[in-house]
């Protein structure tokens, strides 16, 4: 099976603008979580998508969203972007409950 | 929210000595708990996972022992390789929600 898919890999953009990443899951994973990894900050926790519904939050300002299509990819967006939006976004997919699959991840950097 | 505090930080070990990496968590609600290697440019790879009503696990060289009383996991490496050199990260799991620990570097010294 393929494994989980991110596009693009690499983005640069600048301050106030907005970023939509892209994740194609496991054939099959119904499940998408979406997570920011910072030197910082470590891997933090933005939300979870099941059958189009957002199951999960964590504790990011309304400027991060997300959705997830009826074939399961998922789409995040970060509006009005800020310097410390700098981060590697990863996705991660799941068919169970908890067992997460993760992608390579897309390198966001704010100039 | 899950408190999650992963020691040591970095960890250096001779080629073919064991490694252990402690995992201490606040949620007693966690059910699952895995742990993911993280090699540079890539995402975190699932190596080991075990669920709550499990003690131990062991696949090959890797092993996870789980004490739920004391809300605390551990990995075990052993017979380590240089390819083992990595971050390592528990992630604690309670309602489909990941709480990574910082991470920890181990370096493989050949």
């Amino acid at each position: 099976k393929a494994g989980v898919t991110q596009t693009p890999r690499y983005l640069i953009k600048t301050r106030g603008q907005q970023v939509t990443l892209s994740c194609s899951p496991i054939s099959g994973h119904r499940s998408v979580s979406w997570y920011q990894q910072t030197p910082g900050q470590g891997l933090q926790f933005l939300f979870e998508y099941f059958s189009e519904t957002q199951r999960n939050k964590g504790n990011f300002p309304g400027r991060f969203s997300g959705r997830q299509f009826s074939n399961s990819r998922s789409e995040m967006n970060v509006s009005t972007l800020e310097l410390g939006d700098s981060a590697l976004y990863l996705c991660a997919s799941s068919s169970t409950a908890d067992t997460q699959y993760f992608g390579p991840g897309t390198r966001l950097t704010v100039l | 929210g899950e408190n999650v505090e992963q020691h040591p930080s970095t960890l250096s070990v001779q080629e073919g000595d064991s490694a252990v990496i402690k995992c201490t968590y606040s949620d007693s609600a966690s059910n699952y708990f895995p742990w993911y290697k993280q090699e540079l440019g890539k995402g975190p790879q699932l190596i080991i996972d075990i669920r709550s009503n499990v003690g131990e696990k062991k696949d090959q060289r890797i092993a996870v022992t789980l004490n739920k009383t004391a809300k605390h996991f551990s990995l075990h490496i052993t017979e380590t390789q240089p390819e083992d050199s990595a971050v390592y990260f528990c992630a604690p799991t309670n309602d489909y929600k990941l709480s990574f620990g910082a991470g920890t570097t181990v370096t493989v010294r050949a």
